[in-house]
């Protein structure tokens, strides 16, 4: 079957480092997706890893390890902009781009 | 191209009523994605076309949802006889190939 994981909630100081995990089971990998979710908003792309390893973009970076099923989302220097919902999500081997999606993170970035 | 539109934003409806949403993709996009969204979860994927055939359904979709793509360009998600259970967000999402999903901002249902 397939499974994401990812906490429900995270709180955080403006200016500091979060790091949002998330652990996933699926049937053969096709690579893990962060997508961002501002409350009553579209999901945006935020990053997508097929290889192992830290992919970094600007203050925001996300590491995948396929042998753990593991994946986190590194935010750095955080902005109050930066509250929202962070989604992990992971495409289906073989079904079209389909993404079975986490419940996400609600981010809460206090001053 | 400013992205994948959805209509309507909101709409609220009385239980039994029908309802209709549209979505307008990425214009070079040739698949189109319906996901549900309930407050403090994830998307559920309901169904995926690719051009105008309609290659999967969830289970989540009963029989009273029914979605179409004639064309291959725009497509509309039909629910019959709602319930209060069908209060979600509505999400539809593009994408050129099995690639990167771009998502509308969505239709909110709220049945009464």
């Amino acid at each position: 079957g397939q499974n994401i994981d990812q906490p429900t909630e995270m709180t955080a100081t403006e200016g500091a480092i979060v790091q949002i995990n998330c652990t996933y089971q699926t049937s053969g990998f096709n690579g893990l997706f962060w997508y961002q979710q501002h409350a009553g908003e579209a999901p945006t792309f935020l990053s997508y890893n097929v290889l192992d390893g830290l992919e970094e973009k600007g203050r925001f970076s996300s590491f995948l390890s396929r042998s753990k099923g593991y994946s986190y989302l590194l935010l750095k220097e955080l902005q109050m902009k930066d509250s929202a919902s962070y989604l992990c999500a992971a495409p289906i081997y073989n079904q079209g781009g389909k993404l079975i999606f986490g419940q996400g993170t609600e981010l809460s970035v206090k001053p | 191209d400013t992205g994948v539109s959805q209509d309507p934003r909101h709409k609220i409806t009385k239980r039994g009523q029908n309802v209709t949403f549209r979505c307008d993709p990425i214009s070079e996009h040739n698949r189109l994605y319906w996901y549900r969204q309930t407050l403090g979860q994830g998307p559920e994927f309901l169904t995926y076309f690719q051009n105008e055939a309609q290659l999967e359904k969830s289970r989540l979709l009963s029989n009273r949802f029914s979605a179409e793509r004639p064309k291959g360009s725009f497509s509309t998600l039909e629910i019959q006889r709602t319930e209060q259970g069908d209060s979600a967000m509505y999400l539809c999402a593009s994408s050129p190939g099995a690639n990167v999903l771009t998502f509308g901002a969505g239709s909110r249902l709220t049945v009464l």
